[in-house]
């Protein structure tokens, strides 16, 4: 049982290239998630989704794209990387939630630099 | 969703119990409180949730106050690996469950 699972964990970009981020998980959940962490910062959302097939914008989403095929995958994509998106990347992945149950776990994340 | 309200650092000595408390003075009825801790540069990691009862499970306890307006993030015996960031989210269900971290708690445990 790996949880959830992030590739690449390292990756530096030229700025102008393009690049995907893959992130598995293997509990059958439905609710996926993309988060971003610079520096002293907590992290921010990039983009969710809710169950396969489904997507929708966080609080950061600008420069980047989701897919959600499958429901054990959630796709990040930078189109064109800018130096901006210099970060570490987090993916998490939560079920249906209710009182006893609603644990998000979360990727060990992916360092981007973009040069 | 209702916006947290924590204090930047606290320090706690090794072996008592660490108090964190977390505002969130706006929470709706529907809302639930999370806690998550990150450790150094780590994925962040689930600790407790709770609605409006208190909760207890291996790792802490948390104690939200009756008008749910502010809650209490309790360690009860803290040692050095338990130095870390900590996040109080409050978050609606049918929202995604979506967890808006904000820059939580610097907790250091000390010897």
């Amino acid at each position: 049982n790996a949880g959830v699972t992030q590739t690449p964990k390292f990756r530096v970009l030229k700025t102008g290239q393009s690049m995907t981020l893959l992130c598995a998980q293997d509990m059958n959940h439905e609710y996926m998630y993309w988060y971003r962490q610079d520096p002293g910062m907590g992290l921010r959302l990039i983009h969710y989704s809710v169950g396969e097939g489904t997507t929708a914008k966080g609080e950061v989403p600008d420069g980047y794209n989701v897919s959600r095929l499958k429901k054990q995958n959630f796709l990040l994509g930078l189109e064109s990387a800018a130096p901006s998106q210099t970060s570490v990347y987090f993916c998490a992945s939560n079920p249906i939630p209710t009182l006893r149950v609603g644990a998000a776990f979360f990727g060990q994340g992916t360092r981007l630099t973009v040069v | 969703d209702a916006k947290t309200t924590q204090p930047p650092s606290m320090d706690c000595a090794e072996g008592r119990a660490a108090n964190l408390p977390c505002n969130h003075s706006t929470i709706s009825g529907n809302e639930y409180v999370y806690w998550y801790r990150q450790i150094h540069s780590q994925g962040p990691q689930y600790i407790i949730h709770g609605l409006k009862n208190n909760e207890t499970n291996e790792m802490a306890s948390l104690i939200i106050t009756e008008d749910r307006k502010s809650s209490t993030l309790i360690l009860p015996h803290a040692t050095l690996r338990d130095t870390a960031v900590y996040y109080c989210i409050v978050t609606r269900v049918e929202y995604g469950n979506k967890l808006v971290f904000g820059a939580g708690t610097i907790l250091r445990v000390k010897s």
